[in-house]
């Protein structure tokens, strides 16, 4: 089944404690991205990539990392999470004109 | 500055009633529009799009329209069913940006619909 999977689906931590959490797709999709959702904000672009080593800025993307050292996975970094990045994360990867999502990773900075 | 609007938060609509969710955007860039349906504790899936050389784009129940000259387009559910309650958000992209495939999101409207 084609799908894009994250780990952890929640995570309650600390101000500070490192973190990574981690997005893999099974569809050989070359582009894929990182958005928080927020309230009243819809979803923002965090970081994509468009390819292997390849990644770039999206709109928010202050206090987080990526790395994309293979094609299927795209985790996303928090070194140092602050209370602000308490949010819903959504992976996506894209095919054609059309990306699609993980299910959705429940961040909480306490 | 939010350049995708769903101006409407909420949205509540009778069983087999039509709905109407509304999308405004100020981006005259912008030529590729799509629109996504999220239930809860799911991620968001594609529903429907439409290319700006287009003004209309039918699948099944679900009808997207776009008005280039006021820049909105409108996502149509006939008839509307309960499984349809969901927060759908409109997105659109920017072909000619330097951000390939990114979605530029509104903040999404919540239908509920009442047996």
């Amino acid at each position: 089944e084609a799908q894009v999977t994250q780990n952890p689906r929640y995570l309650i931590t600390v101000t500070g404690k490192k973190l990574t959490v981690t997005c893999s797709q099974n569809m050989n999709h070359e582009y894929m991205s990182w958005y928080r959702q927020d309230p009243g904000l819809g979803l923002r672009q965090i970081y994509y990539s468009m390819n292997v080593e390849v990644t770039d800025k999206g709109d928010v993307p202050e206090g987080y990392k990526v790395s994309r050292k293979e094609k299927r996975n795209f985790p996303l970094i928090l070194e140092s999470p602050s209370p602000n990045q308490t949010s819903l994360y959504f992976c996506a990867s894209l095919k054609a004109d059309t990306q699609y999502f993980g299910p959705g990773t429940r961040l909480t900075v306490l | 500055d939010q350049q995708v609007k769903q101006n409407s938060p909420s949205l509540s609509v009778q069983e087999g009633r039509i709905s109407i969710l509304n999308c405004d955007y100020t981006n005259s860039m912008f030529d590729y529009f799509l629109w996504y349906k999220k239930y809860p504790a799911e991620g968001p899936t594609f529903l429907i799009s439409i290319s700006s050389i287009k003004d209309k784009n039918e699948d099944g129940r679900f009808t997207v329209f776009l008005n280039k000259s006021a820049k909105h387009l409108s996502l149509h559910i006939v008839p509307s069913q309960p499984g349809d309650s969901a927060v759908y958000f409109c997105a659109a992209r920017d072909r000619g940006g330097t951000s390939y495939g990114k979605l530029t999101f509104g903040q999404g409207t919540i239908l509920t619909v009442h047996p």
